[in-house]
């Protein structure tokens, strides 16, 4: 049980347009997803929450008008990256926390590579 | 503001030795938890062990472990009989709880240890 997709799993893009990523659980109902951003050999920085039915929350220095999060449903979060450029190249992960019982833990997606040409 | 903080960047063991990895950290809170992710070459983050901050008893998984000494902050992990599928970046994290209630906050990472398992 508890667990969560990522689709793609790798992206290559233009500088310049958009990329979606989704993030599923497929198990459980999601009331709370997060987004990360992790470069090689570095921790997790985490991006925003999203909540069900509500607008995503920003860590500070995160530009919300550049990573769209949309969180529809409670099995279903999307990130998408308006006009990418090469410094957005990076690993994106997702994690999603359940309602009681699941409430405690995050479980993670299996990542997103964005390479930004 | 919580901080996490791992003070190994690298650690090796030989297969079927013990191993521990090292975390602390800082907070005013009373009510939270602590956990040890592991991720391996794939990048899937994976739980390894959770420990509740108002449980006295240490937390184990099969061949994992950890001290938790919540005077101290510390949080160690210790791995046992450690196997060649053991090697992966180890990451330590906090998660504050509301106290009664089911509301939790994000999580706080430390800088991570690459551990590698040598046969």
């Amino acid at each position: 049980g508890a667990v969560v997709s990522q689709h793609p799993s790798r992206v290559i893009c233009k500088s310049g347009t958009s990329v979606k990523i989704e993030c599923r659980s497929l198990d459980f109902q999601a009331t709370t997803m997060f987004w990360y951003r992790q470069f090689p050999k570095q921790s997790l920085m985490l991006m925003a929450t999203s909540n069900e039915g509500s607008k995503a929350t920003y860590e500070q220095g995160v530009e919300k008008d550049k990573f769209l999060i949309n969180h529809a449903s409670l099995t279903l979060s999307t990130l998408t990256v308006t006009s990418a450029h090469p410094e957005d190249s990076s690993f994106y992960i997702c994690s999603a926390r359940g309602a009681s019982g699941r409430g405690d833990t995050q479980y993670f997606g299996p990542g997103t590579r964005l390479t930004v040409l | 503001a919580q901080t996490v903080t791992q003070s190994q960047p690298e650690m090796s063991v030989q297969e079927a030795e013990t191993v521990t990895l090292s975390c602390t950290y800082d907070t005013s809170e009373n009510n939270y938890y602590l956990f040890w992710y592991k991720q391996p070459p794939s990048r899937q983050m994976i739980l390894v062990i959770r420990q509740e901050a108002y449980k006295q008893q240490n937390a184990t998984e099969n061949r994992f472990s950890v001290n938790f000494q919540k005077a101290a902050k510390s949080f160690s992990l210790k791995i046992s009989d450690s196997q060649l599928g053991d090697t992966a970046m180890y990451f330590c994290a906090f998660m504050k709880r509301a106290a009664g209630g089911t509301s939790y906050g994000k999580l706080t990472f430390g800088q991570g240890t690459i551990l590698t398992v040598h046969p």
